[in-house]
């Protein structure tokens, strides 16, 4: 089957850096994004890795490797304001569908 | 210009009715995908429509259905409302047909299901 698994809630302190997993299992896909939910709101695209490797887009780093079905999401300089969920997702190429991993929730504390 | 517009945000319904929920693309974009998202769950995925063409579909009862019109918006149904239905219905779109890795979602409706 597929699925996409996360850690459940990660916490740090402002100023710090965090890395949020995301392991998979699906048999081949296009490629991997993260996506960040503050409570309440519409989840938004942070980034996303077409190839094996690592994208920085600010302070939001991601980072795919295909060969050992891993990938993450780095934040740093971390801010109040990135306390949020953060979800990563891949199109499954076989069924084409989009699946979700399950979501870690970051909790930044002063 | 504008997000994604999903109405109605929030709406409380009783068991064994039907609720339809709509989703109004970015401008210009013709991809809209729905998902359900619980908190036991996660986000999963609904529907995929292009060009008014349902491209893909999730694993749910016959229940839910949806369609796109030729303006791009889109429509999805559920009827005979079950409780286990109560989730934020969340709609996304992207400009194409071809996966880049980005979807912008709506604020979402949030069902009740009483």
């Amino acid at each position: 089957g597929q699925s996409l698994e996360q850690p459940s809630e990660v916490t740090a302190v402002e100023g710090a850096i965090v890395q949020i997993n995301c392991t998979y299992q699906t048999s081949g896909f296009y490629g991997l994004s993260w996506y960040q939910q503050h409570d309440g709101g519409a989840p938004t695209f942070l980034s996303y890795n077409a190839l094996d490797g690592l994208e920085e887009t600010g302070r939001f780093s991601s980072f795919l490797s295909r060969s050992d079905s891993y990938g993450y999401l780095l934040l740093q300089e971390l801010q109040m304001k990135d306390s949020a969920s953060y979800f990563c997702a891949v199109r499954d190429r076989e069924t084409d569908k989009l699946i979700f991993g399950t979501g870690t929730r970051l909790q930044v504390f002063p | 210009k504008a997000g994604v517009t999903q109405t109605p945000r929030y709406l409380i319904k009783t068991r064994g009715q039907q609720v339809t929920l709509s989703c109004s693309p970015i401008s210009g974009h013709r991809s809209v995908s729905w998902y359900q998202q619980t908190p036991g769950q996660g986000l999963q995925f609904l529907f995929e429509y292009f060009s008014e063409t349902q491209r893909n579909k999730g694993n749910f009862p016959g229940r839910f259905s949806g369609r796109q019109f030729s303006n791009s918006r889109s429509e999805m149904n559920v009827s005979t409302l079950e409780l286990g239905d109560s989730a934020l219905y969340l709609c996304a779109s992207s400009l194409g047909a071809e996966f880049t890795g980005e979807l912008f979602f709506g604020e979402g409706s949030r069902l009740t299901v009483l």
